[in-house]
Protein backbone atom coordinates (compact mmCIF):
# COMPACT_ATOMS: atom_id res chain seq x y z
CA UNK A 1 0.00 0.00 0.00
CA UNK A 2 1.54 3.31 -0.70
CA UNK A 3 1.53 5.55 1.43
CA UNK A 4 1.57 9.71 1.43
CA UNK A 5 3.29 12.25 3.33
CA UNK A 6 2.19 15.90 2.37
CA UNK A 7 3.87 18.97 3.77
CA UNK A 8 4.02 20.80 5.37
CA UNK A 9 0.84 20.75 7.77
CA UNK A 10 0.03 23.76 7.49
CA UNK A 11 1.35 26.42 5.54
CA UNK A 12 0.48 30.16 6.59
CA UNK A 13 0.72 32.68 4.17
CA UNK A 14 -1.22 36.25 2.94
CA UNK A 15 -3.78 36.94 -0.23
CA UNK A 16 -1.35 37.48 -3.25
CA UNK A 17 1.37 35.26 -2.06
CA UNK A 18 2.57 32.04 -3.27
CA UNK A 19 1.72 28.97 -1.97
CA UNK A 20 3.25 25.54 -2.81
CA UNK A 21 2.55 22.20 -1.00
CA UNK A 22 4.24 18.73 -1.25
CA UNK A 23 2.90 15.16 -1.17
CA UNK A 24 5.81 12.47 -1.39
CA UNK A 25 4.94 8.77 -1.82
CA UNK A 26 6.20 5.96 -0.25
CA UNK A 27 6.75 4.31 -3.55
CA UNK A 28 7.04 5.29 -7.37
CA UNK A 29 3.10 6.11 -8.27
CA UNK A 30 2.54 4.50 -11.61
CA UNK A 31 2.07 6.52 -14.62
CA UNK A 32 1.62 9.60 -12.55
CA UNK A 33 -1.80 8.88 -11.44
CA UNK A 34 -1.85 11.20 -8.49
CA UNK A 35 -4.85 13.88 -7.74
CA UNK A 36 -5.32 17.06 -5.19
CA UNK A 37 -7.99 17.91 -3.71
CA UNK A 38 -9.73 20.85 -2.35
CA UNK A 39 -12.03 21.04 0.91
CA UNK A 40 -13.63 23.70 2.73
CA UNK A 41 -15.07 23.47 5.70
CA UNK A 42 -18.66 21.91 5.62
CA UNK A 43 -18.17 21.21 1.71
CA UNK A 44 -17.32 17.96 0.55
CA UNK A 45 -13.49 17.83 -1.52
CA UNK A 46 -13.25 19.14 -4.68
CA UNK A 47 -10.88 17.87 -7.47
CA UNK A 48 -8.60 20.67 -8.79
CA UNK A 49 -5.47 18.46 -10.19
CA UNK A 50 -5.64 15.01 -12.18
CA UNK A 51 -2.38 13.11 -13.83
CA UNK A 52 -0.40 15.14 -11.95
CA UNK A 53 -0.80 18.40 -13.83
CA UNK A 54 -4.23 18.42 -15.78
CA UNK A 55 -6.46 20.92 -14.11
CA UNK A 56 -9.99 19.64 -14.00
CA UNK A 57 -12.87 21.32 -15.15
CA UNK A 58 -13.42 24.87 -14.25
CA UNK A 59 -10.38 24.76 -11.83
CA UNK A 60 -8.50 28.47 -12.41
CA UNK A 61 -5.03 28.24 -13.77
CA UNK A 62 -3.45 30.14 -10.35
CA UNK A 63 -3.82 26.20 -9.59
CA UNK A 64 -0.79 24.02 -10.86
CA UNK A 65 0.09 20.15 -10.54
CA UNK A 66 3.92 18.87 -11.13
CA UNK A 67 6.15 15.97 -10.21
CA UNK A 68 6.25 12.35 -11.24
CA UNK A 69 7.61 9.06 -9.39
CA UNK A 70 7.52 9.75 -5.67
CA UNK A 71 7.37 13.55 -5.45
CA UNK A 72 4.61 15.92 -6.51
CA UNK A 73 3.73 19.52 -5.96
CA UNK A 74 0.77 21.72 -6.07
CA UNK A 75 0.93 25.52 -6.59
CA UNK A 76 -1.21 28.05 -6.22
CA UNK A 77 0.46 30.98 -7.75
CA UNK A 78 -1.08 34.05 -5.91
CA UNK A 79 -3.36 33.37 -3.33
CA UNK A 80 -7.10 34.57 -3.74
CA UNK A 81 -9.13 34.65 -0.24
CA UNK A 82 -11.07 31.71 -1.35
CA UNK A 83 -8.33 29.45 -2.03
CA UNK A 84 -7.51 29.92 2.36
CA UNK A 85 -8.63 25.63 2.47
CA UNK A 86 -7.27 22.14 3.71
CA UNK A 87 -5.83 20.24 0.29
CA UNK A 88 -5.22 16.40 0.01
CA UNK A 89 -3.34 14.60 -2.50
CA UNK A 90 -4.39 11.01 -3.56
CA UNK A 91 -3.12 8.42 -5.38
CA UNK A 92 -5.41 5.86 -7.98
CA UNK A 93 -4.84 3.01 -10.03
CA UNK A 94 -5.95 0.58 -11.96
CA UNK A 95 -6.11 -1.66 -8.99
CA UNK A 96 -8.40 0.06 -8.45
CA UNK A 97 -6.56 1.16 -4.99
CA UNK A 98 -6.75 4.56 -3.86
CA UNK A 99 -4.55 6.32 -1.10
CA UNK A 100 -4.96 10.31 0.38
CA UNK A 101 -2.28 11.90 2.15
CA UNK A 102 -2.91 13.75 6.04
CA UNK A 103 -3.72 16.94 4.12
CA UNK A 104 -2.32 20.38 4.19
CA UNK A 105 -3.87 23.01 6.16
CA UNK A 106 -3.89 26.74 4.19
CA UNK A 107 -4.50 29.68 6.81
CA UNK A 108 -4.08 33.07 6.04
CA UNK A 109 -1.40 34.87 7.88
CA UNK B 1 -27.09 17.51 -14.40
CA UNK B 2 -24.46 14.69 -13.14
CA UNK B 3 -24.77 13.94 -9.48
CA UNK B 4 -24.59 12.21 -6.50
CA UNK B 5 -27.11 12.46 -3.56
CA UNK B 6 -26.35 10.46 -0.46
CA UNK B 7 -28.84 9.86 2.59
CA UNK B 8 -29.60 11.48 5.28
CA UNK B 9 -27.74 12.21 8.63
CA UNK B 10 -27.96 9.07 11.18
CA UNK B 11 -27.84 8.60 14.65
CA UNK B 12 -27.75 5.25 15.76
CA UNK B 13 -26.73 3.56 19.07
CA UNK B 14 -23.19 0.86 18.98
CA UNK B 15 -23.83 -2.41 17.72
CA UNK B 16 -26.57 -1.56 15.84
CA UNK B 17 -26.69 -1.86 12.06
CA UNK B 18 -27.36 0.84 8.94
CA UNK B 19 -27.18 1.32 5.27
CA UNK B 20 -26.49 4.26 3.65
CA UNK B 21 -27.12 4.89 0.46
CA UNK B 22 -25.74 7.56 -2.33
CA UNK B 23 -28.32 7.54 -5.93
CA UNK B 24 -26.22 8.74 -8.96
CA UNK B 25 -28.60 10.59 -11.67
CA UNK B 26 -27.27 12.19 -15.37
CA UNK B 27 -25.09 9.89 -16.10
CA UNK B 28 -24.90 6.15 -17.00
CA UNK B 29 -24.81 4.45 -13.21
CA UNK B 30 -23.22 1.06 -14.68
CA UNK B 31 -20.59 2.40 -16.80
CA UNK B 32 -18.73 4.01 -13.70
CA UNK B 33 -16.78 2.97 -10.11
CA UNK B 34 -18.27 4.46 -7.03
CA UNK B 35 -16.26 4.77 -4.03
CA UNK B 36 -16.61 5.82 -0.59
CA UNK B 37 -14.48 8.31 1.93
CA UNK B 38 -14.69 8.67 5.47
CA UNK B 39 -13.84 11.82 7.42
CA UNK B 40 -14.04 11.02 10.73
CA UNK B 41 -14.60 14.94 13.07
CA UNK B 42 -11.71 17.30 12.39
CA UNK B 43 -9.56 14.77 10.41
CA UNK B 44 -8.45 13.53 6.85
CA UNK B 45 -9.69 11.89 4.20
CA UNK B 46 -9.88 7.96 4.31
CA UNK B 47 -10.53 5.79 1.17
CA UNK B 48 -12.72 3.01 2.19
CA UNK B 49 -13.70 1.04 -0.92
CA UNK B 50 -15.11 1.36 -4.34
CA UNK B 51 -17.52 -0.89 -6.38
CA UNK B 52 -18.24 -1.10 -9.97
CA UNK B 53 -21.92 -0.99 -10.58
CA UNK B 54 -21.90 -3.03 -13.53
CA UNK B 55 -21.05 -6.16 -12.66
CA UNK B 56 -20.80 -5.23 -8.94
CA UNK B 57 -17.03 -5.88 -8.86
CA UNK B 58 -16.08 -4.70 -4.84
CA UNK B 59 -12.47 -3.63 -3.45
CA UNK B 60 -11.93 -2.07 -0.04
CA UNK B 61 -8.62 -0.83 1.89
CA UNK B 62 -7.22 -2.74 4.05
CA UNK B 63 -8.26 -0.67 7.01
CA UNK B 64 -11.94 -1.25 6.08
CA UNK B 65 -12.37 -4.97 4.74
CA UNK B 66 -14.58 -7.09 6.93
CA UNK B 67 -15.75 -3.77 8.90
CA UNK B 68 -18.08 -2.78 5.84
CA UNK B 69 -19.84 -4.08 3.32
CA UNK B 70 -20.02 -1.85 -0.29
CA UNK B 71 -23.12 -3.11 -2.19
CA UNK B 72 -24.58 -1.34 -6.00
CA UNK B 73 -28.32 -1.72 -6.91
CA UNK B 74 -28.29 -0.72 -10.97
CA UNK B 75 -31.87 -0.95 -11.40
CA UNK B 76 -32.23 2.15 -9.03
CA UNK B 77 -28.90 3.81 -10.00
CA UNK B 78 -28.07 3.61 -5.85
CA UNK B 79 -24.97 2.12 -3.85
CA UNK B 80 -24.77 1.94 -0.38
CA UNK B 81 -22.12 1.48 2.63
CA UNK B 82 -23.23 -0.87 5.67
CA UNK B 83 -22.51 -2.33 9.20
CA UNK B 84 -23.53 -5.10 10.98
CA UNK B 85 -22.73 -4.01 14.39
CA UNK B 86 -21.97 -0.38 14.83
CA UNK B 87 -19.15 1.07 17.47
CA UNK B 88 -18.75 4.47 18.58
CA UNK B 89 -15.55 5.20 16.48
CA UNK B 90 -17.69 5.10 13.28
CA UNK B 91 -18.91 8.49 13.99
CA UNK B 92 -17.59 10.40 11.03
CA UNK B 93 -19.02 12.09 7.58
CA UNK B 94 -18.97 9.25 4.62
CA UNK B 95 -18.60 10.33 1.66
CA UNK B 96 -19.29 8.78 -1.90
CA UNK B 97 -17.82 9.57 -4.96
CA UNK B 98 -17.55 8.84 -8.83
CA UNK B 99 -14.22 8.49 -11.11
CA UNK B 100 -13.56 11.17 -13.85
CA UNK B 101 -13.47 8.59 -16.40
CA UNK B 102 -16.24 5.75 -17.50
CA UNK B 103 -14.86 1.67 -16.65
CA UNK B 104 -11.64 2.98 -15.26
CA UNK B 105 -10.52 3.89 -11.31
CA UNK B 106 -9.49 7.42 -12.21
CA UNK B 107 -9.90 10.63 -9.88
CA UNK B 108 -12.94 11.49 -8.26
CA UNK B 109 -14.45 14.53 -9.73
CA UNK B 110 -18.09 14.14 -8.53
CA UNK B 111 -18.82 14.03 -4.90
CA UNK B 112 -22.14 12.96 -2.52
CA UNK B 113 -22.84 15.79 -0.24
CA UNK B 114 -21.73 13.33 2.55
CA UNK B 115 -23.87 11.54 4.76
CA UNK B 116 -23.25 12.21 8.61
CA UNK B 117 -23.07 8.94 10.91
CA UNK B 118 -23.19 9.64 14.79
CA UNK B 119 -22.82 6.67 17.09
CA UNK B 120 -23.40 6.98 20.45
CA UNK B 121 -25.31 5.32 23.94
Amino acid sequence: EIVLTQSPGTLSLSPGERATLSCRASQSVSSSYLAWYQQKPGQAPRLLIYGASSRATGIPDRFSGSGSGTDFTLTISRLEPEDFAVYYCQQYGSSPEYTFGQGTKLEIK
Amino acid sequence: EVQLVQSGAEVKKPGESLKISCKGSGYSFTSYWIGWVRQMPGKGLEWMGIIYPGDSDTRYSPSFQGQVTISADKSISTAYLQWSSLKASDTAMYYCARPQLRYFPDAFDIWGQGTMVTVSS
